[in-house]
């Protein structure tokens, strides 16, 4: 099946700051998101984006699926930013395949 | 509309005692999941049912049975309940293919 690396797979930050998080995929994709997971456990969907480029206020991303990555972009780092982001993608016909995530902290 | 609800959020079960986890959806999808996550693994897929009528196992399926029973609810039935089953679980759904998932709230299970 289709694999799907995330980094870096923690990553600390000062309140303001700017970051990328990377999502590699080993096959082509039809599908991708990306979610956070908040300190109390909800997923959240942040993006869906097979191809291309979205923002959403302070996040924003790119998913380049000849080259087979995808990278979220978060400007102005907030504490509530903090959580862990997933990446998960849809290969053929199968199933949403996730990442191992990447753990955000974001301290004041 | 309440999205994906999951029911119940927190449960303790002892070993070999047996749990159904419900799942409702009312987004009109017509694909639903289960997935567990466990520290450091990300989620993994359980089952899923792509269509109404339809059941397939997914990564993880050994010690798990499902049913579709309309296309609003798909519940996870633990027969067994063992340790190595404490995590917690996501239901999820989405109309087709190369559609978006959306997730439920959780359920936080522990087998002791």
């Amino acid at each position: 099946g289709i694999q799907v690396e995330q980094s870096p797979p923690d990553l600390i930050l000062q309140e303001g700051a700017n970051s990328t998080l990377r999502c590699n995929f080993s096959d082509s994709v039809n599908n991708l998101q990306w979610f956070h997971q908040n300190p109390w456990g909800q997923l959240i969907n942040l993006f869906y984006i097979p191809s291309g480029t979205k923002q959403n206020g302070r996040l924003s991303a790119t998913t380049v699926a000849t080259e087979r990555y995808s990278l979220l972009y978060i400007s102005s780092s907030q504490t509530t930013d903090s959580g862990v982001y997933f990446c998960a993608v849809v290969a053929g016909y199968s199933t949403l395949t996730f990442g191992k995530g990447t753990m955000l902290l974001v301290s004041p | 509309n309440a999205g994906v609800t999951q029911t119940p959020k927190f449960q303790v079960l002892k070993t070999g005692q047996s749990m159904t986890l419900q799942c409702a959806q009312d987004m009109n999808h017509n694909s639903m999941y289960w997935y567990r996550q466990d520290p450091g693994m990300g989620l993994r897929l359980i089952y899923y049912s792509a269509s109404e009528g339809t059941t397939d196992k997914g990564e993880v399926p050994n010690g798990y049975n499902v049913s579709r029973l309309n296309k609003r609810e798909f519940s996870l039935r633990l027969e067994s309940a063992a340790p190595s089953q404490t995590s917690v679980y996501f239901c999820a759904t989405k109309t087709g293919l190369n559609t978006e998932a959306f997730f439920g709230q959780g359920t936080r299970l522990t087998v002791v």
